[in-house]
Order: C-alpha cells, then sequence, then structure tokens
C-alpha cells in the first residue's frame, strides 16, 4: 500500500541532545512538509520540500534542520537549539500537479526526558 | 496574508443529528479547499477536496461546499455517529504549485450515543 512512514512513533530527547525524525514516502510524490502540532494551537508549519535537494524554512524554523537527498525521504532534526521541543510533528506529502490532495503520516510525539 | 478560521473549536451532538462545520478564509483567490479528519494521536485523513471551479463534493455521508466569493466552506455531515467523533480541520491551497497549505484550527466534534 502506498503510504507516508513515520518513525519512530514515540521519541525521547535529552538536554543538549539533537534527535532525527524518520519520514518516508513510497507515493512518488514531489513536495513534502514537516508540522508541528501543540494542544490548542493547531498545525504550524516548519519546512518543505518541493524537490530534491531543495527546502524551504516554515513559520516555525528556527531550531530544526531537513534535509531532502532523496525523493522519497524528508528526515527532520530537532537540534539543541529548540528549547520547546515537545509536541507532535507530522509528515506531508503531494504530488506537484495542482488538484491533489495532502497526505500526512501517523506522526511523532516527542517528550523532553 | 491568507487566514482560516474555524468556528465553533468545539461541538457536542447526540448521535443522528445532522451537523453542519463552518470554515472561512480571508483571501478568495484559492485553489482548492480540503477538509480533513483527525482522530486523537493520529494523523490527517482527507475527506474531501473542491477545488475553485466547484460548488460541491459529497462522500458518503459527507457533503462539502464552497463558496470562493464570500470565502466560506461548509462540511455537512448527515445522520451522525459516534465514530464521527474527531478533530475536523479544513485547509485552503492558494495557487497550483506545491506551495503549503493554510489550515484551520479546526473543530473538535464529539457525537453522544
Amino acid at each position: 500500500d502506498g503510504g507516508i512512514t513515520q518513525s519512530p512513533k514515540y521519541l525521547f530527547r535529552k538536554e543538549g541532545q539533537n534527535v532525527t525524525l524518520s519520514c518516508e514516502q513510497n507515493l512518488n510524490h514531489d513536495a513534502m512538509y514537516w508540522y508541528r502540532q501543540d494542544p490548542g494551537q493547531g498545525l504550524r508549519l516548519i519546512y518543505y520540500s518541493q524537490i530534491v535537494n531543495d527546502f524551504q524554512k516554515g513559520d516555525i524554523a528556527e531550531g530544526y534542520s531537513v534535509s531532502r537527498e532523496k525523493k522519497e525521504s524528508f528526515p527532520l532534526t530537532v537540534t539543541s537549539a529548540q528549547k520547546n521541543p515537545t509536541a507532535f510533528y507530522l509528515c506531508a506529502s503531494r504530488r506537484d500537479s495542482g488538484n491533489q490532495p495532502q497526505h500526512f503520516g501517523d506522526g511523532t510525539r516527542l517528550s523532553i526526558l | 496574508k491568507q487566514e482560516v478560521t474555524q468556528i465553533p473549536a468545539a461541538l457536542s451532538v447526540p448521535e443522528g443529528e445532522n451537523l453542519v462545520l463552518n470554515c472561512s478564509f480571508t483571501d478568495s483567490a484559492i485553489y482548492n479547499l480540503q477538509w480533513f479528519r483527525q482522530d486523537p494521536g493520529k494523523g490527517l485523513t482527507s475527506l474531501l477536496l473542491i477545488q475553485s471551479s466547484q460548488r460541491e463534493q459529497t462522500s458518503g455521508r459527507l457533503n462539502a461546499s464552497l463558496d470562493k466569493s464570500s470565502g466560506r466552506s461548509t462540511l455537512y455531515i448527515a445522520a451522525s455517529q459516534p465514530g464521527d467523533s474527531a478533530t475536523y480541520l479544513c485547509a485552503v491551497n492558494e495557487d497550483s504549485g506545491n506551495t503549503p497549505l493554510v489550515f484551520g484550527k479546526g473543530t473538535r466534534l464529539s457525537v453522544i450515543a
């Protein structure tokens, strides 16, 4: 079945540690997105990539980094500079032609130890 | 800057009732609008996508309408069931490319048996 796989489902970070969240899609979608979801705040865009080897900052990129070396993969690193990383992280993808729905993974919940 | 608003933030209805969820957006120059469902601790599932040239889309007990000129969309759920309990989000796509969707904060629906 085609879809988006996020791993791990739960992740714990120690102070000063960088952690990487995985996002893989087998939908052959061009664009991929990372969102952060906090209670009562809705979805906030962290980074997005419309093509391999290119990505753009979203609304809350500080303390995060990404790479897009392959079309199927868009990992997100939460760096130690992100002082409040506890949240639910969602990865999404979409085909590069107008009227196509956006698909989401099942999310990774990150907590501070 | 496009803003998407969903009112109310939460709604509780008895089973069997027909209900309407509202979504409004500030800039009517949209390419399409998408409705999503999110269950607790899960990713978003696409329900319906309405193109800017369309007035409505239907899927089973769900009907979504779009009035671009007034900046409004509604999601109608017929004969609601406890399994419909979830958060419903709408998002607008402002162009035919892969610029990020603009999301509302969602309406949390509870259907009481």
